[in-house]
């Protein structure tokens, strides 16, 4: 089974930041099947990126992911006042196993 | 347009069964996948397991096969997680999702609003 580690599980920023979050695999996730989920309190997550690269429908393009293998990131360009919220990483590539890590919550410093 | 509409909120006693609900509309629910997600409070999600409605084909994360049942009527549209002897560490709040593609390997497109469940003597 392939464990997911999102680093940092806190951070901090400004709006108008830069925001770089991070997602480890324990092993390669196949044909880069990863996943960003953004969730605000008290709603359910919503896709943001998917095929590690690739942005959801409707989804603003200040928001966009990156990487292969076992490291991944997701990168949120100039942060706007509703961006700040708690993010995932998912994989779904492998055996019908669809892990999530611990989540990265981006707050407002 | 596509919407998954969970059943509500329920207060059970540990030992007590409970089925909840995912009605989904607006897609061919017989063609795309249904997962379980779990979140237990302050904590981050789980995967519980998925089912494809056309056949039934199921399949359960390790950490929760034997714990819950996953089943679909597709005649009504609507999938179910359930057990059958709550326990007070299943008080959690429990999504439905889509898969975005019949291929199981894409990620999950649309959610329910979520169906909080509160175990309790």
């Amino acid at each position: 089974e392939i464990v997911l580690t999102q680093s940092p599980a806190t951070l901090s920023l400004s709006p108008g930041e830069r925001a770089t979050l991070s997602c480890g695999a324990s092993q390669s996730v196949s044909s880069s099947y990863l996943a960003w989920y953004q969730q605000k309190p008290g709603l359910a997550p919503r896709l943001l990126i998917y095929d590690a690269s690739s942005r959801a429908t409707g989804i603003p393009d200040r928001f966009s992911g990156s990487g292969s293998g076992t490291d991944f990131t997701l990168t949120i360009s100039r942060l706007e006042p509703e961006d700040f919220a708690v993010y995932y990483c998912q994989q779904y590539g492998s055996s019908l196993m669809y892990t999530f890590g611990q989540g990265t919550k981006l707050e407002i410093k | 347009e596509v919407q998954l509409v969970q059943s509500g909120a329920e207060v059970k006693k540990p030992g007590e069964s409970l089925k909840i609900s995912c009605k989904g509309s607006g897609y061919s629910f017989t063609s795309y996948w249904i997962g379980w997600v779990r979140q237990m409070p302050g904590k981050g999600l789980e995967w519980m397991g998925i089912i494809y409605p056309g056949d039934s084909d199921t399949r359960y994360s390790p950490s929760f096969q034997g714990q819950v049942t996953i089943s679909a009527d597709k005649s009504i549209s609507t999938a179910y997680l359930q057990w059958s002897s709550l326990k007070a560490s299943d008080t959690a709040m429990y999504y439905c999702a889509r898969l975005s593609s019949a291929a199981p390997v894409s990620p999950f497109d649309y959610w329910g609003q979520g169906t909080l469940v509160t175990v309790s003597s």
